[in-house]
């Protein structure tokens, strides 16, 4: 079974410090990873995939598949950045399993 | 294009009353999928369907029943409304299940069962 944890529920940061939001997983195959973010009251949207590779709003997320973790990061926050993230897993045809969310909140 | 549009926002219902909340979708995606959202709980997948005519349960089926008739619509209807069902609900899309295609999110629909 495909199993998504999310650590923390809370992260709360002042403007300008590192982020980062924890994501572990358990697969025994290859999936594919993501992250979700939803603004206040708002729809869920992607924010990135691990096989992109990119960098979105300033955000990374580096797939380690020895310690099952794709941990979100960003090196200076902004206080729009304030959140709900969601770190999800799929694989195959399989369907989207999401952890519980972490909810960032960045102070000015 | 409108893209996954769900009616209505917001919905109070009495314990024991039935609705259907509606999803739509015109971006031709073959799969649906509906989540509820808990504080604490994230997203659980309700019910799925990967094409018009076909429809799987998902993590939490219990109290909820869907159909495929098109390829653009897949309503989730609650039987028999409990307090246990008060959530927000998102309808979610995408080409197919493949992994490598994205789920693009309706903008929920907000559930109170009394």
């Amino acid at each position: 079974a495909q199993r998504v944890t999310q650590p923390e529920k809370l992260l709360s940061v002042f403007k300008g410090a590192p982020v980062e939001l924890k994501c572990n997983y358990s697969y025994s195959g290859s999936p594919e990873l993501f992250w979700y973010v939803q603004y206040s009251r708002q729809r869920l949207q992607l924010l990135l995939r691990h096989i992109s590779r990119e960098s979105i709003k300033g955000f990374t997320a580096d797939l380690n598949k020895g310690e099952t973790s794709f941990h979100l990061k960003k090196p200076f926050a902004q206080e729009e950045d304030s959140a709900m993230y969601y770190c999800a897993l799929k694989s195959g045809y399989s369907t989207l399993t999401f952890g519980k969310g972490t909810m960032l909140l960045v102070s000015p | 294009n409108a893209g996954v549009t769900q009616t209505p926002k917001f919905q109070v219902l009495k314990t024991g009353q039935s609705m259907t909340l509606q999803c739509a979708q015109d971006m031709n995606h073959e799969y649906m999928s509906w989540y509820r959202q808990d504080p604490g709980m994230g997203l659980r997948l309700i019910h799925y369907s990967v094409g018009a005519g076909i429809t799987d349960q998902g993590e939490v089926p219990n109290g909820y029943n869907v159909s495929r008739s098109t390829t653009e619509d897949f309503p989730l209807r609650l039987l028999s409304a409990a307090p246990s069902q008060t959530s927000v609900y998102f309808c979610a899309s995408s080409f197919t299940v493949r992994a490598t295609d994205t789920q693009y999110f309706g903008p929920g629909t907000r559930l109170t069962v009394l």
